[in-house]
């Protein structure tokens, strides 16, 4: 079974909109962590916004924030008011099992966002 | 502000080569990544390294795989033998330290292609 599940392999979004990207995740660890990244496409990967498995409030960060419903195990990202320079692949990614240490990222398939003007 | 660099940007290499990928993390970082996405794929994980040691392993990192911290300041993937399906873009990671909200910082990755 996959372990991060993005369904959605491209979105279009006009400039200004609000899009939100799913994300849902497979786990039995009580502990994890959910990230997601931004690749343009000159190939970089960027943070964007962090949500621990134990947060009560839903992550922000600027224009981004992340749905997270835990009982539904779903990280979705919002961006709100969109930019063309939003557009790139998305990618979700997940820490589990932090207390017991390991560190890796389990990514997704990604999503990529296209900007219309 | 601090970055993760990687060289080269590009490599090319014939089936059966040795390749070696460099990474500098950033400076007062303790953990250590390599990623790897074939094209048009997802990122897989590789290898995590800490303390001078790996802690953690994908079943991608086979023998044909090492990596090593020679200076103290670099870090770097060795390939051994190449082969076509080593094709792929590999990213270094780094993180400042081992906590559960630590993000990885990604360096802009190299593009190894395989004749």
């Amino acid at each position: 079974a996959q372990k991060i599940t993005q369904t959605q392999p491209g979105m279009f979004v006009q400039e200004k909109e609000a899009v939100t990207l799913d994300c849902t995740y497979d786990t039995s660890d009580q502990s994890y962590g959910l990230f997601w990244y931004k690749q343009p496409s000159s190939g970089e990967m960027i943070f964007l916004i962090y949500q621990g498995s134990y947060d009560e409030q839903n992550a922000t960060e600027g224009r981004y924030s992340l749905n997270f419903q835990k009982a539904r195990k779903s990280a979705n990202l919002v961006i709100s008011a969109s930019q063309l320079g939003d557009s790139a692949m998305y990618f979700c990614a997940m820490r589990e099992g932090l207390a017991s240490g390991t560190y890796k990222y389990i990514f997704g398939t990604g999503t990529r966002l296209k900007v219309l003007a | 502000e601090p970055e993760v660099t990687q060289t080269p940007s590009h490599q090319v290499t014939q089936m059966g080569q040795e390749v070696i990928l460099r990474c500098v993390p950033i400076s007062n970082h303790l953990y250590f990544y390599w990623y790897r996405q074939i094209l048009g794929q997802k990122v897989e994980f590789l290898v995590s390294f800490y303390n001078n040691e790996i802690s953690e392993k994908s079943e991608i990192f086979d023998d044909q795989f090492s990596v090593e911290r020679p200076d103290g300041s670099n870090f770097t993937l060795k390939i051994r033998s190449t082969k076509l399906e080593d094709s792929a873009m590999y990213f270094c990671a780094s993180s400042p330290q081992g906590r559960p909200r630590d993000e990885q910082f990604f360096g802009p990755g190299t593009r190894l292609t395989v004749l």
